[in-house]
């Protein structure tokens, strides 16, 4: 069975600053996706990345970028430029071949000013 | 179309009682997915349907859980003879298929149950 691990309960970072989430995760599957989804305090999960596991290029999306090294199943998220608005709890989440979404517990992130 | 829709937003029951909790997923989606969620931890699967048909359930959906979708459109979860252990989040989802962009998810039906 496939399992998601972030071993960082909180951090914390100064706005402005960069800071880096990590994520490991357990499959013996070639094909899969992984994502990082923010859940803000009003609690809708929001999508933040996507990386596709064939995808050698490690997936950006504005200040949000992923380090993805497939060999040592490690899926980490930086975040450049940290603004309060980042403020959340975020989710590393693996997508299997059966479809199933399994997501890690959790970093809860705090922005200082 | 303005995303996932779940209902009620809470829903406070005593333990014995039945609840039911709706999901209407974004219309052109065919996957519809249920998770719940407690405090200080992920979301957890609970079951997912295709259209229309139930693909899988996981173990934590014991007997007193039932989901249909019976339309392919919109959904239901039930909770019969609630226990506190029920008292959690329940978050829906859904997607085009595996390889679309991911879930959206709902806001989520927080239970409380007393």
């Amino acid at each position: 069975a496939q399992t998601v691990t972030q071993s960082q309960p909180e951090m914390s970072v100064q706005e402005a600053e960069t800071v880096t989430l990590s994520c490991t995760y357990d499959t013996s599957e070639s094909d899969y996706y992984l994502f990082w989804y923010k859940q803000p305090p009003s609690r809708q999960m929001i999508l933040v990345i996507r990386q596709e596991a064939y995808k050698q290029q490690n997936a950006t999306e504005n200040r949000f970028s992923v380090n993805f090294q497939k060999a040592a199943k490690s899926f980490s998220l930086k975040i450049s430029d940290s603004q309060l608005g980042d403020a959340a709890m975020y989710f590393c989440a693996y997508r299997s071949s059966d479809d199933k979404i399994i997501f890690g517990k959790g970093t809860r992130l705090h922005i200082l000013p | 179309d303005t995303g996932v829709s779940q209902n009620p937003r809470h829903k406070i029951t005593k333990r014995g009682q039945n609840v039911t909790f709706r999901c209407d997923p974004i219309s052109e989606h065919n996957r519809l997915y249920w998770y719940r969620q407690t405090l200080g931890q992920g979301p957890e699967f609970l079951t997912y349907f295709q259209n229309e048909a139930q693909l899988e359930k996981s173990r934590l959906l014991s007997d007193r859980f039932s989901a249909e979708r019976p339309k392919g459109s919109f959904s239901t979860l039930e909770i019969q003879r609630t226990e506190q252990g029920d008292s959690a989040m329940y978050l829906c989802a859904s997607s085009p298929g595996r390889r679309g962009p991911g879930y959206t998810f709902g806001s989520g039906t927080r239970l409380t149950v007393v």
